[in-house]
């Protein structure tokens, strides 16, 4: 039972550098979340996908692309990797009701020098 | 601005004892509250929630307690366990899951 996958697990980027990070959830989610965390800040939302085919802002989303490639999976891309987005990334899926708790994945170590 | 506000970054305390953990919040909009437990290198899971509905929900050894008038909540274990040593985050959300805001964290230490 896998639930939510993420890859890479760790990366190490050069200031400009691009890189997309994968999720994958097996639990026949429509609502998908990428979310940043960094000390003393908890988790903040990147973007949001309600269903296959949108997107929608979240609180931090500047600096960032996603792509909700069908109901399993949802991307974030980084274009043009910044110092400031050095942070662990999680992505998590939710069925549609509201507070419905959220299923995460292991996280994302991204360290951008 | 932090919606949601865990002003403990840590906590320590013996096995066997009460943990209670706290949480402040500022939407009164906020209709649903949860707990995450989180360990090392692994992502947030879910542990127990609440709605405004109610002021108190149980599940095993945690409950919840939800002060609306005061806009605080709680997480209590009782007993505590060497395995609940983690960081556990508050988080509450309104009419979208989207708008769904986390705190930032008490890291729990449970002493044998």
């Amino acid at each position: 039972n896998a639930g939510v996958t993420q890859t890479p697990k760790f990366q190490v980027l050069k200031t400009g550098q691009s890189m997309t990070l994968q999720c994958a959830q097996d639990m026949n989610h429509n609502s998908m979340y990428w979310y940043r965390q960094d000390p003393g800040m908890g988790l903040r939302l990147i973007y949001y996908s309600a269903s296959e085919g949108t997107t929608d802002k979240g609180e931090v989303p500047n600096g960032y692309n996603v792509s909700r490639l069908n109901k399993r999976e949802f991307s974030l891309r980084l274009e043009s990797a910044a110092p400031s987005q050095t942070s662990v990334y999680f992505c998590a899926s939710s069925s549609d009701r509201v507070g419905e708790k959220l299923f995460f994945g292991s996280g994302t170590q991204l360290s951008v020098l | 601005d932090q919606q949601v506000k865990q002003n403990s970054p840590s906590l320590s305390v013996q096995e066997g004892r009460i943990s209670i953990l706290n949480c402040d919040y500022t939407n009164s909009m906020f209709d649903y509250f949860l707990w995450y437990k989180k360990y090392p290198a692994e992502g947030p899971t879910f542990l127990i929630s609440i709605s405004s509905i109610k002021d108190k929900n149980e599940d095993g050894r945690f409950t919840v307690f939800l002060n609306k008038s005061a806009k605080h909540l709680s997480l209590h274990i009782v007993p505590s366990q060497p395995g609940d040593s983690a960081v556990y985050f508050c988080a509450a959300s309104g009419y979208n899951n989207n708008d769904m805001r986390f705190g930032a964290g008490t890291r729990l230490t449970v002493k044998p």
